[in-house]
């Protein structure tokens, strides 16, 4: 399987929204409904905020939100905020038990 | 609080094999529906899903590494272990243990290890 595909960078002023994508086949986004989100900071470990396309786990704000349309999945931050500059990856199932990854979005706040 | 925590040498030489250990700690790796996984961010490219492993000792691993890896799990100490041989400096990478949730699919990961950074050089 190849890696998901994700723009390398995103940028957004404060209060503003930005959406990334993640493209991937028929294979793994296009066929189930099971993408989820990471965030993460420069040396830190990733943090779930998207899970199942659309659903949160508590905890996180519900200026995330997640969508999926075909093979294309969505994360849009809607009013950005300073802490929200980190990278963020989506990850796929890909069936018979196996996960790809994108290669990552690196959000800036200007 | 369920916490994982990677440990293993920062330093492998190539065509050495890798291992690396992952304690869990603050819940039974037997408990609830999940699958344990190992997963690295190669440098300057995104994550790359290795594999994982059911405490039954089921595993699944990505295709394309299928043939230098292997994951074993001990209950006993409640602790999962990667091995991948003959590596090279490609496979220089923080590696990350987590814990990917079962629900419909194994595939939502809501549990990091803080990473262990490998670097491979003679």
């Amino acid at each position: 399987q190849s890696a998901l595909t994700q723009p390398r960078s995103v940028s957004g002023s404060l209060g503003q929204s930005v959406t990334i994508s993640c493209t991937g086949t028929s294979s793994d986004v296009g066929a189930y409904h099971f993408v989820s989100w990471y965030q993460q900071y420069p040396g830190k470990a990733p943090s779930l905020i998207i899970y199942e396309v659309t659903e949160r786990p508590s905890g996180v704000p519900d200026r995330f939100s997640g969508s999926k349309s075909g093979s294309t999945a969505s994360l849009t931050i809607s009013g950005l905020q300073a802490d929200d500059a980190a990278e963020y990856f989506c990850c796929s199932y890909g069936g018979s038990y196996s996960l790809v990854f994108g290669g990552g979005t690196k959000v800036t706040v200007l | 609080q369920v916490q994982l925590q990677e440990s293993g040498p920062g330093l492998v030489k190539p065509s050495d094999t890798l291992s690396l250990t992952c304690a869990v700690s603050g819940a039974s790796i037997r408990s609830g529906n999940y699958y344990w996984a190992w997963i690295r961010h190669l440098p300057g490219k995104g994550l790359e899903w290795l594999g994982f492993i059911y405490h039954s000792g089921i595993t699944h691993f990505n295709r394309p590494l299928k043939s230098r890896i292997s994951i074993a799990v001990d209950t006993s100490l409640n602790q999962f272990s990667l091995k991948m041989t003959s590596v090279t400096v490609a496979d220089a990478a923080v590696y990350y243990c987590a814990r990917v949730r079962c629900t419909g699919s194994c595939s939502t990961i809501d549990l990091w290890g803080q990473g262990s950074l490998v670097t491979v050089s003679s």
